[in-house]
């Protein structure tokens, strides 16, 4: 069984601004890594994954994110956030065999002006 | 760019009455799944469909859930007897045939609301 964690509920940032979105997961086996986006009233986009491969990967819309093995972790981050970036955001994954996702709960990223 | 179709967006129904929600995979997918998102909360997985029969299904989906593939090209979540904890977002997602490098493509969401 595999688990998601996002720490931070709500992040409030300026624009701007960089910001990290936490995420940490426990599995017994390798997995794959995902970002989901859902911007208000509409359906989960993916932003980035992670399959294999380098540990840094690069997503849509400026973000990108670190796969950290030891540390189970897979934070996003973007350097400069902008107002249209407030959504809610998804950590998932899903291990190699199973596909289906488990997901966290989410962070609301809020970029204020 | 293609995409994953639900309809409708929104629904209303009574507790205890049937509803089926509607989903269109994209063409040449063949894995399909049902997510739900209860408001305020994390997107739970409910079940995943290939080759015409459920290949995993999560404690959530008991025997008041059913999906269907009934044509080929519209696969259907149906909920037998609703109750108010059913009130929720819910997702249809579709992934290609396993090339162990693809990702699920989401739906934009049925809104199902049980009065």
């Amino acid at each position: 069984a595999q688990s998601v964690t996002q720490l931070d509920s709500q992040v409030p940032v300026f624009e701007e601004a960089p910001v990290e979105l936490r995420c940490n997961y426990s599995s017994s086996v390798s997995v794959y890594l995902f970002w989901y986006v859902q911007y208000p009233n509409q359906g989960l986009q993916l932003l980035l994954k992670y399959l294999s491969g380098s540990t840094l990967v690069k997503g849509i819309n400026g973000f990108e994110a670190e796969f950290n093995k030891s540390q189970t972790s897979f934070h996003l981050r973007k350097p400069s956030v902008h107002i249209c970036d407030t959504a809610e955001y998804f950590c998932a994954v899903s291990d190699t065999g199973r596909r289906a996702l488990t997901f966290g709960s989410g962070t609301r990223l809020q970029v204020q002006p | 760019e293609p995409e994953v179709t639900q309809t409708p967006s929104h629904q209303v129904t009574q507790m205890g009455q049937e509803v089926i929600l509607r989903c269109v995979p994209i063409s040449n997918h063949l894995y399909f799944y049902w997510y739900r998102q209860i408001l305020g909360q994390k997107v739970e997985f409910l079940v995943s469909f290939y080759n015409n029969e459920i290949s995993e299904k999560s404690e959530i989906f008991d025997d008041q859930f059913s999906v269907e593939r009934p044509d080929g090209s519209n696969f259907t979540l149906k909920i037998r007897s609703t109750k108010l904890e059913d009130s929720a977002m819910y997702f249809c997602a579709s992934r290609e045939l396993d090339r162990q490098r693809t990702e699920a493509f989401f739906g934009q969401g049925t809104r199902l609301t049980v009065v």
